[in-house]
């Protein structure tokens, strides 16, 4: 099956600070979603981006489909951005199944 | 429009107990989607319904667990005889279906088997 890997697992910063997050997949999607799961263990849809470019306010995703991969792009982070942000994504003819990556934890520090 | 809820939010039982988990997906959504996951992964696809049909099934979805939506709007997960290697968060997600794939998750169960 279709493998996810996120990178990097961990990240601390300073209030302020811009980031970049980054998700790649074995082999070609049809449906990448990012999330971010707050310390209560709710899942926010951030973006659905099987391709492209999107931003929403401090945030914006870009999926590379022809390279297998997509970034997310924090600026200006807030404490209250800390948590697990896990990338998602579906392959072949199953737009359903989703696959989730392992994550990256940022922590916001005042 | 509310969102994705699961019942109940948190559960505590005792090994070989059963369980029952509720989750009401958006109105007008037609899939309903189970993951379960454990600390510090990321979720994992249990089972997911288009109405009432039950289209797909991990292999962690053992024989002792159960899914259903009976009329195609709210879905039930049950477990039998749990075991400790049960606990977990149960999320439940929707997605309106009809060439709609973007997935939209409830605050999900968290079950502790003691």
């Amino acid at each position: 099956g279709i493998q996810v890997e996120q990178s990097p697992p961990d990240l601390i910063l300073q209030e302020g600070a811009n980031s970049t997050l980054r998700c790649n997949f074995s082999d070609s999607v049809n449906n990448l979603q990012w999330f971010h799961q707050n310390p209560w263990g709710q899942l926010i849809n951030l973006f659905y981006i099987p391709s492209g470019t999107k931003q929403n306010g401090r945030l914006s995703a870009t999926t590379v489909a022809t390279e297998r991969y997509s970034l997310l792009y924090i600026s200006s982070s807030q404490t209250t951005d800390s948590g697990v942000y896990f990338c998602a994504v579906a392959a072949g003819t199953s737009y359903d199944k989703v696959i989730f990556g392992p994550g990256t934890s940022l922590s916001v520090i005042p | 429009d509310t969102g994705v809820s699961q019942n109940p939010r948190h559960k505590i039982t005792k090994r070989g107990q059963n369980v029952t988990f509720r989750c009401d997906p958006i109105s007008e959504h037609n899939r309903l989607y189970w993951y379960r996951q454990t600390l510090g992964q990321g979720p994992e696809f249990l089972t997911y319904f288009q109405n009432e049909a039950q289209l797909e099934k991990s292999r962690l979805l053992s024989d002792r667990f159960s899914a259903e939506r009976p009329k195609g709007s709210f879905s039930t997960l049950e477990i039998q005889r749990t075991e400790q290697g049960d606990s977990a968060m149960y999320l439940c997600a929707s997605s309106p279906g009809q060439g709609l794939y973007e997935q939209y998750f409830g605050p999900g169960t968290r079950l502790t088997v003691t």
